[in-house]
């Protein structure tokens, strides 16, 4: 009964590559997030979706789109791949009417070679 | 930028208290303090939250000085699975913004 789900949990891929993460929270959460963790540990929100439509965006490229094909699921789709992308990626989710308590997936490891 | 500030390591020994120090000297009066840990190779996860009274719950107690410009995570009794780094963070809606964090080692 995982709450936040993602999968894959490993990626490695070539560059120029383009793959996709999946996201899903069986919470019944309206808001979800996806999140960058790099080498250095630091972590950083890329997007917010709410209720399906986005809310955040932290000017992140354009090489990633997230989609959200219904309040359950989050995907990361990521084009050109670029060895700068390898870091671990996390979703997120959380109720719109709690005070930001997010619930946060495994992670998933990307490496771009 | 963050906004907090908190030591990079602290290190405490098992079945002691352990107290996180985090300054927020800039907070305004609508942000939440909120503590999140990660464990290695994990998501982080949420531990407490407050906004101007001292909270608690099963994981642990935050205490808010009255000016709010600091707050103290407290474990009450360090365990090794306590062992991870503790992200003190001013909140508001949707938007969480991760620090450096204070990595937290437990020593048996």
């Amino acid at each position: 009964d995982t709450a936040v789900s993602q999968t894959p949990k490993y990626l490695v891929t070539q560059m120029g590559n383009d793959k996709s993460i999946k996201c899903e929270q069986n919470l019944g959460h309206d808001t979800m997030y996806w999140y960058k963790q790099d080498s250095k540990k630091f972590l950083k929100i890329m997007f917010s979706y709410n209720n399906k439509e986005l809310i955040i965006n932290e000017t992140v490229p354009n090489r990633f789109s997230p989609k959200s094909p219904d309040k359950a699921h989050l995907n990361l789709h990521i084009n050109s791949l670029e060895l700068g992308d390898s870091a671990v990626y996390f979703c997120a989710s959380s109720q719109v009417t709690r005070h930001v308590t997010q619930y946060f997936g495994p992670g998933t490891r990307l490496t771009v070679l | 930028d963050a906004k907090t500030t908190q030591p990079n390591s602290m290190e405490s020994n098992e079945e002691e208290p352990v107290h996180l120090p985090c300054n927020h000297s800039t907070i305004s009066g609508t942000d939440y303090i909120h503590w999140y840990r990660q464990l290695p190779s994990q998501g982080p996860e949420y531990v407490i939250h407050g906004l101007t009274s001292n909270v608690n719950n099963r994981m642990a107690s935050l205490a808010i000085a009255e000016d709010r410009k600091s707050s103290t995570l407290i474990l009450h009794r360090a365990t090794l699975r306590d062992a991870a780094v503790y992200y003190c963070i001013r909140g508001s809606n949707y938007k969480l913004t991760f620090g450096k964090g204070t990595l937290l080692t437990v020593n048996p």
